[in-house]
């Protein structure tokens, strides 16, 4: 089982919905980064973040780490949203520093 | 400000030849992170180095793989010898970390990456 878990795999919406990707985990972590990797295979950290919840324009994520439990949401989505987003943990088993990546999510906003 | 810079951005070779990657970091971050994509893997870090220093090369998959920073200001991933398998992406980013590990409170900043293919 993976130490990371991503929700759904892929997401088709139309320009102007609310979006939301999720990321389960399975080990304690100090914290967990949330990243964007556009169709030209660039990658964008968005937050990374270890409690409650963090906004930057469109973009809000949040997380419980009681639950091991994050969010990414998109509000009134645009094509220009289209990417992958992957989460990724700092801290898996055996107390280790390393990150651990989710599989992404591949999000398609028709316009 | 310059980004992380990748060299090259794509590198294509035959199997046994040696393959080197560069990287130069953003100025004024202590961290360096190599990691390797794959469609089949995904992300996964290789090693990291916290002041020059490797903190964590669990992630090398094996002896043909090495990485040094000899300084600040960059740093080299090689493979020798290579082989298809080792066929990927590679992003190397970097940070400042306040404490030794990625467990750090700014954000990582990735390259464009290497595409390298093994033939």
């Amino acid at each position: 089982k993976n130490e990371v878990e991503q929700s759904p795999q892929n997401l088709t919406a139309q320009e102007g919905e609310f979006i939301t990707i999720n990321c389960s985990y399975s080990v304690g972590i100090s914290a967990l980064h949330w990243l964007q990797q556009h169709p030209g295979g660039g990658i964008v950290s968005l937050f990374m973040l270890s409690s409650g919840k963090k906004k930057h324009g469109r973009l809000i994520a949040t997380i419980n780490i009681q639950e091991k439990h994050s969010s990414l949401h998109i509000t009134a989505s645009h094509p220009r949203d289209s990417a992958v987003y992957i989460c990724a943990v700092i801290g898996g088993q055996g107390g280790s520093e390393k990150l651990v990546f989710g599989k992404g999510t591949k999000l398609t906003v028709n316009p | 400000d310059a980004g992380v810079i990748q060299s090259p951005r794509h590198e294509v070779t035959e199997m046994g030849q040696e393959v080197t990657l560069r990287c130069k970091p953003i100025s004024g971050h202590n961290s360096l992170f190599w990691y390797r994509q794959t469609m089949m893997r995904g992300l996964e870090l290789l090693i990291y180095f916290n002041n020059n220093v490797p903190i964590d090369d669990s992630g090398m998959p094996e002896d043909r793989f090495s990485a040094k920073m000899p300084n600040a200001s960059f740093s080299t991933l090689k493979i020798q010898p290579s082989e298809p398998r080792d066929s990927a992406v590679y992003f190397c980013a970097s940070s400042l970390v306040l404490t030794g590990g990625p467990k750090s409170n700014q954000p990582q900043h990735f390259g464009d990456g290497t595409r390298l293919s093994i033939l």
